[in-house]
């Protein structure tokens, strides 16, 4: 029983190179979403996907750009890193809402690091 | 701007007190609130949903709902120093979304 993974889990990366996070949910959840974490602002909305080829925009979506062509992928690319996207980025899942409730469950997070 | 206010805090209480942890949240609409704990170095894990005012019970976790004064609170009673992490509030709108609206947190320490 995996639940959400993701990969890398630890990414150094130099500014202006394209990089490509990946997450993946075994439950077969209709909703996925990233989020990025920094230390004085908690957990901050990327993108989020309601379903396969159904996505739209958080909070912090610039220099992000997501996909989602299978029910259980959900992959996160920023196109040309910036060091300001220093971050632990969570991917998340939820089922749909009538089915249960709308809570999220997290993967173990990616540690990105742009010099 | 919809907002989740936490303090920071640290919260610090001896091991076997009950710690009381606070949240706030500004968008009257909210209809689910979700306590969720986090080592440090970890990801965050649910602990407690509560969609309906008054209290809701799970082992040593009490979660409570006030809407009218928007506004919920977990409390963890007999503190062990295992439950030492920060604490992040979520709220959600119901809606077809999906999405949460997550508070800073608050870091808890327990005393042995």
């Amino acid at each position: 029983d995996a639940g959400i993974t993701q990969s890398p889990r630890y990414k150094i990366t130099e500014t202006g190179r394209q990089v490509t996070l990946m997450c993946h949910q075994t439950w077969s959840h209709s909703y996925m979403f990233w989020y990025r974490q920094d230390l004085g602002h908690g957990l901050r909305l990327i993108y989020y996907s309601a379903a396969a080829d159904i996505t739209d925009k958080g909070e912090v979506p610039d220099g992000y750009v997501v996909s989602r062509s299978k029910t259980e992928n959900f992959p996160l690319t920023l196109e040309s890193a910036t060091r300001s996207q220093t971050s632990v980025y969570f991917c998340a899942s939820s089922a749909l809402p009538f089915l249960a409730g709308d809570e999220q469950y997290f993967g173990p997070g990616t540690r990105l690091t742009v010099t | 701007q919809k907002e989740v206010e936490q303090n920071s805090g640290p919260l610090s209480v001896p091991e076997g007190a009950i710690a009381s942890l606070n949240c706030t949240y500004s968008d009257r609409v909210s209809q689910s609130f979700f306590w969720y704990r986090q080592y440090s170095g970890k990801s965050p894990e649910l602990i407690m949903s509560i969609y309906s005012n008054g209290d809701k019970e799970d082992g040593r976790f009490t979660a409570q709902l006030n809407k009218a004064s928007q506004y919920v609170s977990l409390l963890i009673r007999d503190s062990q120093p295992s439950d030492s992490a920060t604490y992040l509030c979520a709220v959600g709108n119901g809606g077809a979304t999906n999405k949460l609206i997550f508070g800073t947190g608050t870091l808890l320490a327990v005393q042995p």
